[in-house]
Order: structure tokens, then sequence, then C-alpha cells
């Protein structure tokens, strides 16, 4: 059974804040992404990795940052939080290109007051 | 840059019935991935169906299937005998099989299923 996951599913936090959201997965996948997703609308790709040492930005530009020192950890980092990073952040991973299959997680669900 | 359109932001179904969510997308490259997601209120997308550009036949899986036309740049879904646990966002979305290989994803439709 595949498993990826994110923690925390729900955060509330003043402005100015460093937060992290985290991203682990069990199935040794290579390729990790997070997604931002306004409520009814679609999800943004705002980072990538294509294995460990390895992140690239997405289309839509964001102030986060990521890191990938392990396979299975991906996270993200806001280093001062504003209400404009309100918002849910869906973390997730694929193998290989032939037989991809896009493996989400819950999300996180940020609210910057 | 590719673009995903899905036309209808809400749509409903007697249970039991069959419903189709249209999916169209615009593409210049002729190797590419389509997919739909579902994504209901626990909010884990998960995915419903796979579709490669190359295959002429359409995917199924098992109450799901597309309707996928290559040169009208198409790809609806069909969910036969619908069921109250298909009630979710479905969102249609698109991957290049070349480049960095991310997904684009349409804007969503909302599917409510009546009892």
């Amino acid at each position: 059974e595949a498993d990826i996951y994110q923690t925390p599913r729900y955060l509330v936090i003043g402005t100015g804040k460093k937060i992290t959201l985290e991203c682990s997965q069990t199935m040794g996948h290579d390729k990790m992404y997070w997604y931002q997703q306004d409520p009814g609308m679609e999800l943004h790709l705002i980072h990538y990795s294509y294995g460990v040492n390895s992140t690239e930005k997405g289309d839509l530009s964001s102030e986060s940052t990521v890191s990938r020192i392990r396979t299975e950890h991906f996270p993200l980092t806001l280093e001062s939080a504003r209400p404009s990073h309100t918002s849910q952040y869906l973390c997730a991973s694929g193998r290989d290109l032939v037989n991809e299959k896009l493996f989400f997680g819950s999300g996180t669900q940020l609210s910057v007051l | 840059a590719q673009t995903v359109t899905q036309s209808q932001p809400e749509m409903s179904v007697q249970e039991a019935e069959t419903v189709t969510l249209s999916c169209t997308y615009d593409t210049s490259e002729s190797d590419y991935y389509l997919f739909w997601y579902k994504q209901p209120p626990s909010r884990q997308m998960i995915l419903v169906i796979r579709q490669e550009a190359y295959k002429q036949q359409n995917a199924t899986e098992n109450r799901f299937s597309v309707n996928f036309q290559k040169a009208a740049k198409s790809f609806s879904l069909k969910i036969s005998d619908s069921q109250l646990g298909d009630a979710a966002m479905y969102f249609c979305a698109y991957r290049s099989n070349f480049g960095n290989e991310k997904l684009t994803f349409g804007t969503g439709t909302r599917l409510t299923i009546i009892p």
C-alpha cells in the first residue's frame, strides 16, 4: 500500500513566524512535488525534486524553500509567514517516467493570521 | 505552454446513474499522459484513471472510463452506476513526456451524488 504522509494536517500561525511543512513517503520514490491549492481552484506546482540534493522551482512563484537530503523526506519551509501564504499545500511523489502514478498526501491547510 | 480546461464547475447525478465530466486540453506535443484525479472532502488527491496519448484504446477502471479524442484534444470521464462515495472534486491533468514532467491541472468539477 502506497503511503505518503504530511504533517501537520492543519496549521494556524501568526505573521512573521517560520514554519516547516513535513512530507514523507515510504515508497522509495525519487520524484517528489509540492502543490499549492486555493479553495475550489486548480493545483499549482511550486517545487519539485528528482532525487536527493535535487530541487527545482515550479510554475507558481513561491517564497517557500524546499530541501531533499533524504529520498523519503521533502520538507517545505516558509522563513516568514504572511497572510498571502494561506492556502492548502499538497505533497506528491512518483517513481518512474513511463509508469508513473502520482501519489498525493492528505495536505496541510495553512492559515496565517 | 499546456493548458487544461474543465468547463463544468459543478455537476450532479442521481445515484446509480451515469455521468460524464468534460475536459479539454491544449498542447503542441504528441507524446503525453492524461489523468483524472478525485479529491474528496478529506483533500487527498486520488488517481482515478490514466491514459497514454499514444494508445488509441480508451482506458477503463471498473466503473470509470474515458473518452479520449486526441485530434479534438478532449478527455472526458464517464462514471457508471454512480455511488455516494463518488462525490468529490474531479481534476483533469496533463503531463508531458518531455522536460520536467510536471502535472498541469484543470480547475476541477465538483460532483454531487443525489440519493
